[in-house]
This record gives C-alpha cells, sequence and structure tokens, in this order.
C-alpha cells in the first residue's frame, strides 16, 4: 500500500480556517485519495475523497497538488467539534482496504 | 437511518477469560470489516466480510481469534483465552459505494480491557 505522511498534530483557533496537510509521493495513477476522521470515543467517519480534482462537500474542501504526490484537507471555520483525529488514506480504484497510519490530531481551541 | 450497532461498549475480564462482541451493521450493506485499534495508533483490519463469506482474514489471529456472519448481517467477533495484549478497542464497519468508491461506516466500538 501506498505511504501517507501527515504531521502529528496541528491547533486551531475557534471559527479559523485550518488545513490539513498530507503528503503522498508514492501516489499511483489508479489511488484515490481518502480522509476520514475519528472523534474522541468513536469510531472514524468519513469526510471526503478525491482523484485528481479539487473536492467540496458540506464538512469539507480536498485540494490536490497538481502531481498529486500531496493534498490538503481545508475546514473553512473550524469549531469546537472539529477537534479529531484525521486520516489521510490512499486506496486504489479497486478499492482495496483502508490502510490506517496514526493520523493527525487537530485541537481547537476557543 | 440507523448506524452501526455494536455491543458491549465496554468490557472488563481476566487473561485467559473468553470475550465476544456483536455488530449490527446499517441495512443494506454488504461488506462488513472488523478493525482492532490500539491506543494512540489507527485501525487495523481484522477481517472483511462480503455476505457471509469471509474475503480476507490474513490478519485475524487465527489461534485465539474467530468470526461469524450468519445470514450475512450480523457479526461476531470473539477471542478465546484473551490476553493482556488484546486490550484494544474492536470496531465494526459496514460499507457502500459512493462516488465509485467505497465508504465506510464505522460503529462506536467496543473497549476491551484484559487484567
Amino acid at each position: 500500500d501506498a505511504k501517507t505522511t501527515q504531521p502529528n498534530s496541528m491547533e486551531s483557533n475557534e471559527e479559523e480556517p485550518v488545513h490539513l496537510p498530507c503528503n503522498h509521493s508514492t501516489i499511483s495513477g489508479t489511488d484515490y485519495i481518502h480522509w476520514y476522521r475519528q472523534l474522541p470515543s468513536q469510531g472514524p467517519e468519513y469526510v471526503i475523497h478525491g482523484l485528481t480534482s479539487n473536492v467540496n462537500n458540506r464538512m469539507a474542501s480536498l485540494a490536490i497538488a497538481e502531481d498529486r504526490k500531496s493534498s490538503t484537507l481545508i475546514l473553512h471555520r473550524a469549531t469546537l467539534r472539529d477537534a479529531a483525529v484525521y486520516y489521510c488514506i490512499l486506496r486504489d480504484g479497486y478499492g482495496n482496504k483502508l490502510v490506517f497510519g496514526a493520523g493527525t490530531i487537530l485541537r481547537v481551541k476557543s | 437511518e440507523a448506524g452501526v450497532v455494536q455491543s458491549p461498549r465496554y468490557k472488563i475480564i481476566e487473561k485467559k477469560q473468553p470475550v465476544a462482541f456483536w455488530c449490527n451493521p446499517i441495512s443494506g450493506h454488504n461488506t462488513l470489516y472488523w478493525y482492532r485499534q490500539n491506543l494512540g495508533q489507527g485501525p487495523e483490519l481484522l477481517i472483511r466480510y462480503e455476505n457471509e463469506e469471509a474475503v480476507d482474514d490474513s490478519q485475524l489471529p487465527k489461534d485465539r481469534f474467530s468470526a461469524e456472519r450468519l445470514k450475512g448481517v450480523d457479526s461476531t467477533l470473539k477471542i478465546q483465552p484473551a490476553e493482556l495484549g488484546d486490550s484494544a478497542v474492536y470496531l465494526c464497519a459496514s460499507s457502500t459505494i459512493k462516488g465509485l468508491q467505497e465508504t465506510q461506516y464505522f460503529g462506536p466500538g467496543t473497549r476491551l480491557l484484559v487484567l
């Protein structure tokens, strides 16, 4: 499985945008970029995924670099409820299993 | 729509005792997963079911772990006998296809403590 690299932790102020980076220099042409997050004492939840183009949904935006070797999850206005571990995961186009790394712990300050 | 249901939420047992976890996936989801999550780490896949068939159990420690998914709906994960190192959160997930990619929906997990 292609690997991803994320910072161990990040901190943000409430109601400010947050940019969570992910490096995936060994990404293959068929790998999709998935983001999940895990709130305290809960199971992971799907956030967003993309292949080449930037993606938006009600939770977040995903910006993918032109060479696809990195991506950024954008939370437009962080709230206290966004404090979680965020996982960046690569999956090939044939839907292989999710392989979680340690993720990025996001702390949101009020 | 109800999410993935797991029980119990917490379990404390002594080593060498058996333990079982139960999972009810989202209605209509044919694929079911069991993961184990150690403290400070991401979840690791134990087994994946397509309907009632285990299609990937390569990471399941088969000497003490077993799983079943009778009738292709609910699933049970069992450990017998439990060891101290089995203390972890056991997560169940079920999945559907969203935008040509599979999306997994996780339950809240069962937190196991082996003393």
